[in-house]
């Protein structure tokens, strides 16, 4: 069975600050994805990245910055210099599966960031 | 390019009506995704379509949800009678493929009083 768990529920910070929320995730399958997806207050869910369990590169856009460790099962997400718009519920999610069943995402419970000015 | 349209945003209705939600997924996407997120269960994957076809409606409360996909740029999600049990966010997603990214609506906030 896929499981995601992102252990912190609320995180709050000041503006500037870096910000790191964690993903953990089990899966038995040795193909598989992982995404983050943002869900700012307005409620609409923005994909953000898609890494595949054969990519470990680390990936860095603007701010944001991810990094993939299998050998810790974790997805971790970096946001530096935090800013308010960044003020969102984060979603960590895995897709695996085999014979054809890898669309399943499986989301985590997702995170609060609350970036204060 | 547009992304995935969902219709109505916003819907009120009462106890025992037909609730009737509407998808246009991305053009030349060919995977579709319903899903209904609550604060108790989270996000969850209600059917899935692939070229038309529902692969996994496992997700599907029960008998009063269905879900249809006459064509590849249109999808509905009704409820009949529907619940107050039902109120939720409902999403609508799409990809070009069943394990590729997909990609969200804005969500119909559906309150059944």
């Amino acid at each position: 069975a896929q499981k995601v768990t992102q252990a912190q529920t609320e995180i709050s910070v000041v503006e500037k600050e870096d910000v790191t929320l964690d993903c953990v995730y089990e899966t038995r399958d040795t193909t598989y994805y992982l995404f983050w997806y943002k869900q700012p207050p307005s409620g609409e869910l923005v994909f953000l990245i898609r890494r595949n369990s054969f990519d470990e590169q680390n990936e860095i856009s603007g701010r944001y910055s991810w990094n993939f460790q299998k050998s810790t099962s974790s997805f971790n997400f970096t946001i530096t210099a935090s800013q308010v718009v960044d003020s969102a519920v984060y979603f960590c999610a895995l897709a695996s599966g085999s014979g054809g069943s890898n669309y399943k995402l499986t989301f985590g419970k997702g995170t609060l960031l609350t970036v204060n000015p | 390019d547009a992304g995935v349209i969902q219709s109505p945003r916003h819907e009120v209705t009462e106890m025992g009506q037909e609730v009737t939600l509407r998808c246009k997924p991305i053009s030349g996407h060919n995977s579709l995704f319903w899903y209904r997120q609550t604060m108790m269960r989270g996000l969850e994957l209600l059917i899935y379509f692939n070229n038309n076809v529902p692969i996994d409606d496992s997700g599907m409360p029960e008998d009063r949800f269905s879900a249809k996909m006459p064509n590849a740029s249109f999808s509905t999600l009704k409820i009949q009678p529907s619940e107050p049990r039902d109120s939720a966010v409902y999403f609508c997603a799409s990809s070009f493929g069943g394990a590729e990214t997909q990609y969200f609506g804005p969500g119909t906030r559906l309150l059944v009083l």
